[in-house]
């Protein structure tokens, strides 16, 4: 079964100093792999995902993430944070070896992300 | 920009009574999704629909949990009775088409259940 870790609960940084949330990832197989971010009393918003190709994927609002298969890794980055960026972010991952009614999305346990002015 | 629509956004309820939560999908979208997320922790998947059709109820608790989606379009999740473990935000997502590995989920805001 598929699993995915977030090692921080959460990570600080300061406004204009790059930031990396982290994510590894457990699957058999090829995965596909998401990156959401929650604001208070708000639902899920998509960021950016890797489902093939290039290792590096650009995302919305600024954000990357760079897929490392040897390391089972999909860390999120940001050259140069804003206070605005504060809030709860998800790694999330499927299977992508196929596309099954039941292939559920699982997601982490979330990384709250707090950008000091 | 077409959004996930649900209601209530705020519920507080007595445990022991029945709750339910309403969702209406992106238009167009087959799939649909009702998830629980627990103060702290990510969402779980409770259960899937395509059009009208359960395709995943694994972990719904169906001795107090139903959800149905009766002409493949908005849908309702009731608990009942509601017990204080029940409390977390409860998050409905669709997807167009079938539940392709690389389809992205919308997400509605969250309907907001405290159990007392």
């Amino acid at each position: 079964a598929q699993s995915v870790a977030q090692p921080e609960d959460q990570v600080n940084v300061a406004e204009g100093n790059p930031l990396t949330v982290k994510c590894t990832y457990s699957v058999s197989g090829n995965p596909y792999l998401f990156w959401y971010v929650q604001y208070p009393n708000r639902g899920l918003q998509f960021l950016l995902k890797y489902i093939t190709g290039d290792n590096l994927v650009k995302g919305s609002y600024g954000f990357e993430a760079e897929f490392n298969k040897s390391q089972t890794s999909f860390h999120l980055k940001k050259p140069s944070a804003l206070v605005s960026d504060s809030a709860l972010y998800f790694c999330a991952v499927r299977h992508g070896n196929y596309g099954g009614a039941t292939n559920k999305l699982i997601f982490g346990t979330g990384t709250l992300l707090a950008v000091q002015p | 920009e077409a959004e996930v629509a649900q209601s209530p956004r705020y519920k507080i309820t007595e445990k022991s009574q029945a709750v339910a939560f309403w969702c209406d999908p992106i238009s167009g979208h087959a799939t649909l999704y009702w998830y629980r997320q627990i103060l702290g922790q990510g969402p779980e998947l409770l259960v899937q629909f395509q059009d009208e059709s359960v395709v995943d109820d694994s972990q719904l608790p169906k001795d107090r949990f139903s959800a149905e989606r009766l002409k493949g379009v908005d849908s309702t999740l009731k608990i009942q009775p509601a017990e204080l473990g029940d409390s977390a935000m409860y998050l409905c997502a669709s997807t167009e088409g079938t539940s392709s590995g690389a389809n992205v989920l919308t997400f509605g805001a969250g309907s907001r259940l405290t159990v007392l």
